[in-house]
């Protein structure tokens, strides 16, 4: 079964300074990784994803994600945080075809960028 | 960027009694699903849908719970008779394949609140 797992329930970043939210990942068969995030009253908007390829990822607003097999990880990472970054985001794996093909997420991780 | 609505934004309701909750998804998608998030809690899914039948639901999407595309641009969750568990955020998410390189697009949720 797929399933991802982010460690850290809140990150607290002061503005400037380089953000990592972690992500890790097990899956049987090849990871098909993604990165959400949630505004306050807002719906999960896409950031990046992880098919195959180049491990480091880049995606929007300036976030990219490094994909590491032998730590089975998915960090998203973003070298100068801003305020603006401050939300929740969900790390997820997509399931195969076969397996229905829906995204499971992880439990969310709520970035605080204070400046 | 073409965006998946979601109606209402808040819903109460007394339990027992049946909620339909409203989304229309993006019009050339094919692929329909619907999320929910207790508060707190991790985004679960709870079915996905394609050609007018469900593809698959989780053990959450019990009896009570059905969903619909009468038109063809509206997608419907009801649920039935409603229970004080739940009381989640809902979100409905489309995509235009179900490959594994695809990206779900999410509405802005549902907040149901049963009393």
């Amino acid at each position: 079964a797929q399933s991802v797992a982010q460690p850290e329930d809140q990150v607290n970043v002061a503005e400037g300074n380089p953000l990592t939210v972690k992500c890790t990942y097990s899956v049987s068969g090849n990871p098909y990784l993604f990165w959400y995030v949630q505004y306050p009253n807002r719906g999960l908007q896409f950031l990046l994803k992880y098919i195959t390829g180049d491990n480091l990822v880049k995606g929007s607003y300036g976030f990219e994600a490094e994909f590491n097999k032998s730590q089975t990880s998915f960090h998203l990472k973003k070298p100068s945080a801003l305020v603006s970054d401050s939300a929740l985001y969900f790390c997820a794996v997509r399931a195969p075809y076969n397996q229905g093909g829906k995204l499971i997420f992880g439990q969310g991780t709520e970035l605080s960028v204070k400046p | 960027e073409p965006e998946v609505t979601q109606t209402p934004s808040h819903q109460v309701t007394q339990m027992g009694q049946e909620v339909i909750l409203r989304c229309v998804p993006i019009s050339n998608h094919l692929y329909f699903y619907w999320y929910r998030q207790i508060l707190g809690q991790k985004v679960e899914f709870l079915v996905s849908f394609y050609n007018n039948e469900i593809s698959e639901k989780s053990e959450i999407f019990d009896d009570q719970f059905s969903v619909e595309r009468p038109d063809g641009s509206n997608f419907t969750l009801k649920i039935r008779s409603t229970k004080l568990e739940d009381s989640a955020m809902y979100f409905c998410a489309s995509s235009p394949g179900q490959g594994v390189f695809e990206k779900l697009f999410f509405g802005s949720g549902t907040q149901l609140s049963v009393l």
